[in-house]
């Protein structure tokens, strides 16, 4: 099974500023790699697929980068209604596995 | 606009099997193009893919719940259904279904995503 370690678990930040998650796989996955963002109480929302395309309807300031084992999610410029949950997940095999997760939290 | 929304009881008891529908509308689940799953998430806790099924039944699992998992489709109904047997307490969990799409094309190769979600239910393993 393909193991996805995000980092970090926890994150402060204020609204305006850059913000860079890490995603680490425990092999290569190739581009096979999603983001998404998670509100409480709310399903995941799909953000960013193949490691840098954007989902349709998700604002620019959203992009990702990376291939093979080592990937990351960037918002240019924090907003409010960013402050939220953000999961890494490959499709590059089965079992599909997530990250544990990186907490944004408003400083 | 698809929609996925999942039903069933809240509450299980240790031992006995959960059981929950997922009703898909505002698309087919008879769909060549898309397999559909079921992902939980404890409280508090990450994402865990459990399994998913393919408008011709063919089912895959996740190794790890695969002795007690169970995924079946009613291409009549457009609903999937998941039953998890033996629960325990660490089945506690919100859970959702999901529809996997291949449709997500970049740079000459297609990549599968789990584009919609159901809003999630929450299933509670207690006596």
């Amino acid at each position: 099974d393909i193991q996805m370690t995000q980092s970090p678990s926890s994150l402060s930040a204020s609204v305006g500023d850059r913000v860079t998650i890490t995603c680490r796989a425990s092999q290569s996955i190739s581009s096979y790699l999603n983001w998404f963002q998670q509100k409480p109480g709310k399903a995941p929302k799909l953000l960013i697929y193949a490691a840098s395309s954007l989902q349709s309807g998700v604002p620019s300031r959203f992009s990702g980068s990376g291939s093979g084992t080592d990937f990351t999610l960037t918002i240019s410029s924090l907003q409010p209604e960013d402050f939220a949950t953000y999961y890494c997940q490959q499709s590059y095999s089965t079992p599909h596995s997530f990250g544990q997760g990186t907490k944004l939290e408003i400083k | 606009q698809l929609q996925l929304q999942e039903s069933g009881p809240g509450l299980v008891k240790p031992s006995e099997t959960l059981s929950l529908t997922c009703t898909v509308s505002g698309g087919s689940i008879s769909s060549s193009s898309y397999y559909w799953g079921w992902i939980r998430q404890p409280p508090g806790k990450g994402l865990e893919w459990i399994g998913s099924i393919y408008y011709s039944g063919s089912t895959y699992y996740n190794p790890s719940l695969k002795s007690r998992v169970t995924i079946s489709i009613d291409t009549s109904k457009n609903q999937f259904s998941l039953k998890l047997s033996s629960v325990t307490a660490a089945d506690t969990a919100v859970y959702y279904c999901a529809r996997r799409s291949s449709g997500y094309c970049s740079g000459g190769s297609c990549y599968s995503v789990f584009d919609f979600w159901g809003q999630g239910t929450l299933v509670t393993v207690s006596s």
